[in-house]
């Protein structure tokens, strides 16, 4: 089955700089790539996916980026504030396969 | 719409005693997870079930650990003579079956704490 790992654990950054949390997967089949952050006490939410026919998309601050060759993909977020304190899980799965499988999850701390 | 439920919220029990955690789906989705999450830790994929075909049981961590899945909709996880290590907190997720993506709802998770 599918196994994905994601660096690093745990990232903290001032607020204003950008943060850059990576995933590899080792199924070359996967072709989606969801981003979930999960805020503190909260459930985790969909923030942004990507699927294997494009190898960036963006939304606002947030990006993603898929090198299939490499079977790793990265989520870039930008102009970081302390709102986007959270944990981040990357995962993978193959579309209508819903099969998908987490990372371990990266606590992002966003200093003021 | 509703999303997904789960219920108890809250569950504290002695060390021993069975415990059973019940997930109720977004109406209509196929596919049903349960994943634990021990405190500060990630998520720890445990069971996926999908339609009628036989549930990926490979997540569970030992043969205390076990789920059904009635009528495609409602789930219930079982945990047979807890132990302490088993506090945690149980997340469901469901998603729709055949989506052109696969995002999974969350629901808002059992804190299972053993004594």
């Amino acid at each position: 089955g599918e196994n994905v790992e994601q660096h690093p654990s745990t990232l903290s950054v001032q607020e204003g700089d950008s943060a850059v949390i990576k995933c590899t997967y080792s199924d070359s089949a996967s072709n989606y790539f969801p981003w979930y952050k999960q805020e503190l006490g909260k459930r985790p939410q969909l923030i942004i996916d990507i699927r294997s026919n494009v190898g960036e998309k963006k939304d606002q601050r947030i990006a993603v980026t898929l090198n299939k060759t490499a079977k790793h993909f990265s989520l870039h977020i930008t102009e970081t504030q302390p709102e986007d304190s959270a944990v981040y899980f990357c995962a993978a799965s193959r579309v209508n396969n819903n099969d998908m499988r987490f990372g371990a999850g990266t606590r992002l701390t966003v200093k003021p | 719409g509703a999303g997904v439920s789960q219920s108890p919220s809250n569950k504290v029990t002695e060390k021993g005693k069975d415990v059973e955690l019940r997930c109720d789906p977004i109406s209509g989705h196929t596919a049903l997870y349960w994943y634990r999450q021990s405190l500060g830790q990630g998520l720890e994929f445990l069971i996926y079930f999908q339609g009628n075909s036989a549930p990926d049981k490979s997540g569970l961590p030992s043969d205390r650990f076990s789920a059904e899945r009635t009528g495609g909709s409602v789930s219930t996880l079982t945990i047979q003579r807890t132990q302490q290590e088993d506090s945690a907190v149980y997340l469901c997720a469901s998603s729709l079956a055949g989506a052109t993506h696969n995002e999974q709802f969350f629901g808002p998770g059992t804190r299972l704490t053993v004594l």
